[in-house]
């Protein structure tokens, strides 16, 4: 089980809006470290689409945005489109006594209805 | 651009060693602003980091994975490398190498990936 949680799948119709959790502990987000999100198209690698909690790549366009707020983040991601269907990543920085370690959520399926 | 390219065979039986190598063009590996590390992705399911590597050779692994975790970097080829040792079953996965940025903790460039199935 991953140390960040998000829900295992979101959906929506063209041009809605979606959001995206991921929640996680006081030695990660909760910490003060940084939320990351990627974009898995279906056979292909991650792509960084937000980092350092709210901030875009060149080239992502601005209908995604990401947001931290205590030890959880989002993405949200507005005027859904078809080619957002896609699996989404959280990853954040995990520091305890048990180590320390780079950490991802679980993922979440956006179907674009 | 900075391209990453993952190498290595794609059977090991269990047991014994995964290595991998990734290639790095477009970009020098030694330049001191990025560290350099391993993810890996079972079918199906998230992601898990395995380990990283700065060009001076200083390295951190996943205390999940450390036991078995060897990543080592080869600037003169513009390389760094992964082996996993006495695989299993559950290290089947696809391997991604990807640069990371120093203190900001995220990962900006990827490999496409490479499969690598344990079984004899």
């Amino acid at each position: 089980q991953s140390v960040l949680t998000q829900p295992p799948s979101v959906s929506g119709a063209p041009g809605q809006r979606v959001t995206i959790s991921c929640t996680g502990s006081s030695s990660n987000i909760g910490a003060g470290y940084d939320v990351h999100w990627y974009q898995q198209l279906p056979g292909t690698a991650p792509k960084l689409l937000i980092y350092g909690n709210s901030n875009r790549p060149s080239g992502v366009p601005d209908r995604f945005s990401g947001s931290k707020s205590g030890t959880s983040a989002s993405l949200a991601i507005t005027g859904l489109q078809a080619e957002d269907e896609a699996d989404y990543y959280c990853q954040s920085y995990d520091s305890s006594l048990s180590g320390s370690k780079w950490v991802f959520g679980g993922g979440t399926k956006l179907t674009v209805l | 651009q900075v391209q990453l390219q993952e190498s290595g065979p794609g059977l090991v039986k269990p047991s014994q060693t995964l290595s991998l190598t990734c290639t790095v063009s477009g970009g020098s590996i030694s330049s001191g602003s990025y560290y350099w590390s391993w993810i890996r992705q079972p079918a199906g399911k998230g992601l898990e980091w395995i380990g990283r590597i700065y060009t001076s050779g200083s390295t951190n692994y996943n205390p999940s994975l450390k036991s078995r975790v060897t990543i080592s970097v080869d600037t003169s080829k513009n390389q760094f490398s992964l082996k996993l040792s006495s695989v299993t079953a559950a290290d089947t996965a696809v391997y991604y190498c990807a640069r990371g940025q120093v203190y900001r903790y995220y990962f900006d460039y990827w490999g496409q990936g490479t499969l690598v199935t344990v079984s004899s």
